[in-house]
């Protein structure tokens, strides 16, 4: 099936660091959408991408929609401890079914 | 507003042994999930009933079959457990064209 290719697979940052991480795909993609899983909890959803190019923002968070429709980025600023979790990336293909994709996630520590 | 509650939130089972995996969600989506997550593996589509009434398999569906009794409710059973099976189980519900998923608080099998 659709593969989802999500880097890095983890990161360990000191806190007040910017913090990147971006989903690749071979096909083209729809939508984009990230989710946050803290400990012991569900993934819930931060930021949907619907249109190329789109830049979206929830507080410190900054997702954009690649221009190839291909990959997507996603910023946190100035990170504190409770941003510590798992980002996963999840997207839905070109002419591909409405449920959507994931990727395998990318594990985020924060050291104070 | 509860979302999607999934009960029981931690099980131990013996090989061979059976279980339900209860959810159910408030929001009046028509679609609901069960997916498993596992270390390094990301969040793998166990089996999805898009509609009431009906359910298809995801990517891992072997040895497990699921109900989806009403609109609300959507189970999850595992007929006779193997240690492959030890994972964290979670269930989702739906919404939108491009579903954006909402996933309740998890359930920690371990099967010894």
């Amino acid at each position: 099936g659709q593969q989802l290719n999500q880097s890095p697979q983890s990161m360990f940052i000191q806190e007040g660091e910017d913090v990147s991480m971006n989903c690749t795909s071979s096909s083209i993609f729809n939508t984009w959408l990230w989710y946050k899983q803290d400990p012991g909890e569900g993934p819930v959803l931060l930021i949907a991408l619907y249109k190329a190019g789109e830049l979206t923002s929830n507080g410190r968070l900054t997702a954009q929609f690649g221009i190839t429709r291909k990959d997507s980025f996603l910023n946190i600023s100035a990170s504190i401890p409770s941003d510590v979790g798992i980002y996963f990336c999840a997207g839905h293909s070109s002419g591909g079914s409405y449920i959507p994709t994931f990727g395998r996630g990318t594990s985020l520590i924060v050291h104070p | 507003n509860a979302g999607v509650t999934q009960t029981p939130k931690f099980q131990v089972l013996k090989t061979g042994q059976s279980m339900t995996l209860q959810c159910a969600q408030d929001m009046n989506h028509n679609s609901m999930y069960w997916y498993r997550q596992d270390p390094g593996m990301g969040l793998r589509l166990i089996y999805y009933s898009a509609s009431e009434g009906t359910t298809d398999k995801g990517e891992v569906p072997n040895g497990y079959n699921v109900s989806r009794l009403n609109k609300r409710e959507f189970s999850l059973r595992l007929e006779s457990a193997a240690p492959s099976q030890t994972s964290v189980y979670f269930c989702a519900s739906g919404e939108g064209v491009y579903e954006k998923l909402f996933f309740g608080s998890g359930t920690q099998l371990s099967v010894l």
